[in-house]
């Protein structure tokens, strides 16, 4: 059974750091892309990073580009999302997701249970 | 950047009543993705690649479309189907998810 676990969230002051984790089982991690995808309360999901099976590429929306960086440990079978000069809006759930590509269309098809994280002062 | 726009923002339906929720795109993408969020938990795929069922979805979902417009049709609404649903492009970057209907039962 695939499972995907985060960990790390907390409420955190405005420009300060925090480091997301998610441990993954049940499948081959380094044969998969990985994302975050993250939920402000009440609101819709946003895309926020995905990394690629090696780690050698990734990728990121304009609005956490240069403050937030994607990494994974293959052998650990972990993600990790370092969240640097965070600022109130990004407040929200984060999501870790599995990224399916194996074929012409592409798909996040498992996701954690999420992580809160918080930026307030 | 594609923009996704989804309608109705919210809707009710009676149960056994026939829903349809919309996905436009602001340009043409090669398939769509479908997800179900229920209240407190996190998002499930629920139909992939514009018409696939993913896993345990119940038959009486289906997914259409192409170009720019995109929908997932429920042929006989039933309680358990109350979700909020998003659809998701990831034909180009950056991936994009549309705003979501909140689907209710009468």
């Amino acid at each position: 059974e695939v499972q995907l676990v985060e960990s790390g969230g907390g409420l955190v002051q405005p420009g300060r750091s925090l480091k997301l984790s998610c441990a993954a089982s049940g499948f081959t991690f380094s044969n998969y892309y990985m994302a975050w995808v993250r939920q402000a309360p009440k609101k819709g999901l946003e895309w926020v990073a995905t990394i690629s099976t090696s780690g050698s590429r990734t990728y990121y929306p304009d609005s956490v580009k240069g403050r937030f960086t994607i990494s994974r440990d293959n052998a650990k079978s972990s993600l990790y999302l370092q969240m640097n000069s965070l600022k109130s809006e990004d407040t929200a759930t984060y999501y870790c997701a599995r990224l399916h590509t194996m074929g012409p269309r592409h798909y996040f098809d498992y996701w954690g249970q999420g992580v809160m994280v918080t930026v307030s002062s | 950047e594609i923009v996704l726009t989804q309608s109705p923002t919210t809707m009710a339906a009676s149960p056994g009543e026939k829903v349809t929720l919309n996905c436009l795109a602001s340009s043409s993408v090669s398939y769509m993705n479908w997800y179900q969020q229920k209240s407190g938990a996190s998002p499930k795929l629920w139909i992939y690649g514009t018409s696939n069922l993913a896993s345990g979805v119940p038959n009486r979902f289906s997914g259409s479309g192409s170009g720019t417009s995109y929908s997932l049709t429920i042929s006989s609404m039933e309680a358990e189907d109350v979700a909020t649903y998003y659809c998701l492009q990831l034909s180009s970057y950056p991936p994009t998810f549309g705003s979501g209907t909140k689907l209710e039962i009468k």
